[in-house]
């Protein structure tokens, strides 16, 4: 199957730094990707929709200043989370769709940050 | 209420018994997706089901569109299926709806 990898697999940082997550689709070029956010025992929350080559659409309530994504190819999107607080400590999921038949969708490993 | 709802939240099971997870929404959807989250995080999509009933392994997913309703089984568990298990409404936009998981154990 098709198979989308995220780097790093976890990171640890300061108060006030940023710090960048990658998503990749390894096997295949994925026009869609998502980013999600998930909290301890709590199920996904969509951030944002990445098309390649255009701006990312947020969800409600998602600061786009401070989770800038970035999809410059068709098999990669990145997530930056600026000026990173503890409350910004998560964990962060991609995933990537295909583009071949209805709704596939391949999720990423994941990337733990805890900010510090 | 919620758009999708699933039951039960938690399950602990002994080794070769049969699982049925279920899954209940109330909007109208493009697809169904059947996902699995082990411990450490990472997800894998199991199915994504729009009518009838699919197949892998030990695993059978089943939907019934007029009724809004899915449902997961897992024959003959093993301790290795313990995951949490998620179902997730696939709509206009391919942007997924999920539900609250449920949190499955097999005991040896």
């Amino acid at each position: 199957g098709a198979v989308v990898s995220q780097h790093p697999s976890w990171v640890i940082c300061k108060s006030g730094t940023s710090v960048k997550i990658e998503c990749r689709s390894l096997d295949f070029q994925a026009t869609t990707m998502f980013w999600y956010r998930q909290f301890p025992k709590q199920s996904l929350m969509l951030m944002a929709t990445s098309n390649e080559g255009s701006k990312a659409t947020y969800e409600q309530g998602v600061e786009k200043d401070k989770f800038l994504i970035n999809h410059a190819s068709l098999t990669l999107s990145t997530l930056t989370v600026t000026s990173a607080h503890p409350e910004d400590s998560s964990f962060y999921i991609c995933s990537a769709r295909s583009g071949q038949g209805m709704d596939t969708q391949y999720f990423g490993p994941g990337t733990r940050l805890t900010v510090l | 209420k919620n758009e999708v709802e699933q039951s039960p939240q938690n399950l602990t099971a002994q080794e070769g018994e049969f699982i049925t997870i279920n899954c209940s929404y109330s909007v109208g959807i493009s697809a169904l997706h059947w996902l699995q989250q082990h411990p450490g995080g990472g997800i894998v999509s199991l199915f994504m089901l729009s009518s009838g009933k699919k197949k892998h392994g030990r695993l059978i997913a089943t939907i019934n569109i007029q009724e809004k309703h899915s449902s997961l089984h897992i024959t003959a568990s093993h301790p290795r299926d313990s995951a949490v298990y998620i179902c997730a409404l696939g709509a206009a936009g391919n942007k997924l709806t999920f539900g609250g998981g449920t949190r499955v154990l097999v005991k040896p």
